[in-house]
C-alpha cells in the first residue's frame, strides 16, 4: 500500500513566525516530491518541487528532503496571513502513468 | 496559455442522470488525470491517461468512464449518478521531465 502521511493539524502560527509542515511516504524508490497550497474552494497550486536530498529554497519557502528517512518537509519563513491554507504533500511514486499520491493535507492558519 | 480548463464549474444532478465533465489542456502534456476530493479525505485518483488513446483505472474508477482521443482533451463521464459521487472533481496534467502536476479549477458536483 503506497501512502503519504501528513499531520492534519490544524497548525496555527503568529504572523512573522516560521511554519513547519511535515510529510512521510512509504515507497522507498520515490523520486519526485511536491508541495501544493490549496485555498478553500480552490484547486491545488504547486509551490515547491524537490528531487534530491537536502534543501531547496524559493523565496520564503524551503523544502527539505531526506530519502533515507522517507521524509519531506516545507518551511515557510516570515509567515503571512495570506499563507493560511491547506498544504498538500505529493509524491510521484512512478509506475504506470507516473501516479501521484497525496497526503490529506495540513491546515495552516497564520494569526495576524 | 490557459493551462488546464474544466467545465462546468458547478452542476447539480438528479440520481440516475448522466453527465460529462470536460477537461482541456494547452500545455502539450501527455499525462492527464482525474481526481475527486471529498472533505478531509484528500485527492483520490479516478482515471489517468498516458497519451491519446491510452487510459487506465486509478484508485476509485467505479461509476466513471473516460476517453482520450486527443492530447488536449480528457473528458470524464458519469453514468447513473449516485449521491456518493457528490464531490469536487479536478483534472490535472503532468509534464516531462519535471513531472510537476498542474490542476484545473475544478467542478463541484452535487447529486441529489
Amino acid at each position: 500500500q503506497k501512502e503519504v502521511e501528513q499531520n492534519s493539524g490544524p497548525l496555527s502560527v503568529p504572523e512573522g513566525a516560521i511554519a513547519s509542515l511535515n510529510c512521510t511516504y512509504s515507497d522507498r524508490v520515490s523520486q519526485s516530491f511536491f508541495w501544493y497550497r490549496q485555498y478553500s474552494g480552490k484547486s491545488p497550486e504547486l509551490i515547491m518541487s524537490i528531487y534530491s536530498n537536502g534543501d531547496k529554497e524559493d523565496g520564503r519557502f524551503t523544502a527539505q528532503l531526506n530519502k533515507a528517512s522517507q521524509y519531506v518537509s516545507l518551511l515557510i519563513r516570515d509567515s503571512q496571513p495570506s499563507d493560511s491554507a491547506t498544504y498538500l504533500c505529493a509524491v510521484n511514486m512512478g509506475g504506470a502513468g507516473n501516479q501521484f499520491y497525496f497526503g490529506t493535507g495540513t491546515s495552516l492558519t497564520v494569526i495576524p | 496559455n490557459a493551462g488546464v480548463t474544466q467545465t462546468p464549474k458547478f452542476r447539480i444532478l438528479k440520481i440516475g442522470q448522466s453527465m460529462t465533465l470536460q477537461c482541456t489542456q494547452d500545455m502539450n502534456h501527455n499525462y492527464m488525470y482525474w481526481y475527486r476530493q471529498d472533505p478531509g479525505m484528500g485527492l483520490k485518483l479516478i482515471y489517468y491517461s498516458v497519451g491519446a488513446g491510452i487510459t487506465d483505472k486509478g484508485e476509485v474508477p467505479n461509476g466513471y468512464n473516460v476517453s482520450r482521443s486527443t492530447t488536449e482533451d480528457f473528458p470524464l463521464r458519469l453514468e447513473l449518478a449516485a449521491p456518493s459521487q457528490t464531490s469536487v472533481y479536478f483534472c490535472a496534467t503532468t509534464g516531462y521531465p519535471s513531472y510537476e502536476q498542474y490542476f484545473g479549477p475544478g467542478t463541484r458536483l452535487t447529486v441529489t
